[in-house]
């Protein structure tokens, strides 16, 4: 079975400090991986997916499938960063997303 | 270009009662998937309509059942309502070849269920 595991449900980092939310996943082919993001009071929307390899908002992820983990990283956190992330799973098929519990980051100014 | 919309904003049941709660998908999008969120869990996939037909479905019961109209917009109806069932149901629209979504879920903003 697919599964998605995000081990912290809340992260708080200092303005300016890098930023690192973790995510680790099982799935027994080649999955498709993406972060996704809720700010306050908003819908869920993409943060970034691993087959674009682009930089969204000074995010980046690296697909390790060694480590079977998708992390999300940012060199110097900013207060607009706080939000819900919520790291998902594709298999391509029609299976949907499979989700883990989600990061609460919050940036202290 | 409209977004994903949904209906309606919150909604509150009887334990036994039935729901129908519905999506309008993003223009141009021709599939929808449903979701359930419990309080402090990620969405959980319930299915997924591609052409009015269901061709993805998650680990939830027969009850939870769906339709998709030639608009592409959609409804996911519960029946035997379970204080369970109280959560964000999300719904997600997006792009698909045969049913196999390979494009980004654009979501709507939720609806809250309440089950007394």
């Amino acid at each position: 079975a697919q599964r998605v595991t995000q081990p912290e449900k809340l992260l708080s980092v200092f303005k300016g400090a890098p930023v690192e939310l973790k995510c680790n996943y099982s799935y027994s082919g080649s999955p498709e991986l993406f972060w996704y993001v809720q700010y306050s009071r908003q819908r869920l929307q993409l943060l970034l997916r691993h087959i674009s390899r682009e930089s969204i908002k000074g995010f980046t992820a690296d697909l390790n499938k060694g480590e079977t983990s998708f992390h999300l990283k940012k060199p110097f956190a900013q207060e607009e960063d706080s939000a819900m992330y919520y790291c998902a799973l594709s298999g391509g098929g029609a299976d949907g997303l499979t989700f883990g519990k989600g990061t609460h980051l919050i940036i202290q100014p | 270009e409209t977004g994903v919309t949904q209906s309606p904003t919150h909604l509150i049941k009887t334990r036994g009662q039935q729901v129908t709660l519905r999506c309008s998908s993003q223009s141009g999008h021709n599939t929808v998937s449903w979701y359930q969120q419990a309080l402090g869990q990620g969405p959980q996939f319930i299915f997924q309509y591609y052409r009015e037909e269901e061709n993805g479905r998650g680990n939830f019961p027969p009850r939870f059942s769906g339709l998709q109209f030639p608009n592409y917009s959609s409804e996911l109806n519960v029946n035997a309502l379970e204080l369970d069932d109280s959560a964000l149901y999300l719904c997600a629209s997006s792009s698909s070849r045969g049913g196999r979504s390979y494009n980004e879920q654009f979501f709507g903003p939720g609806t809250r269920l309440t089950v007394l």
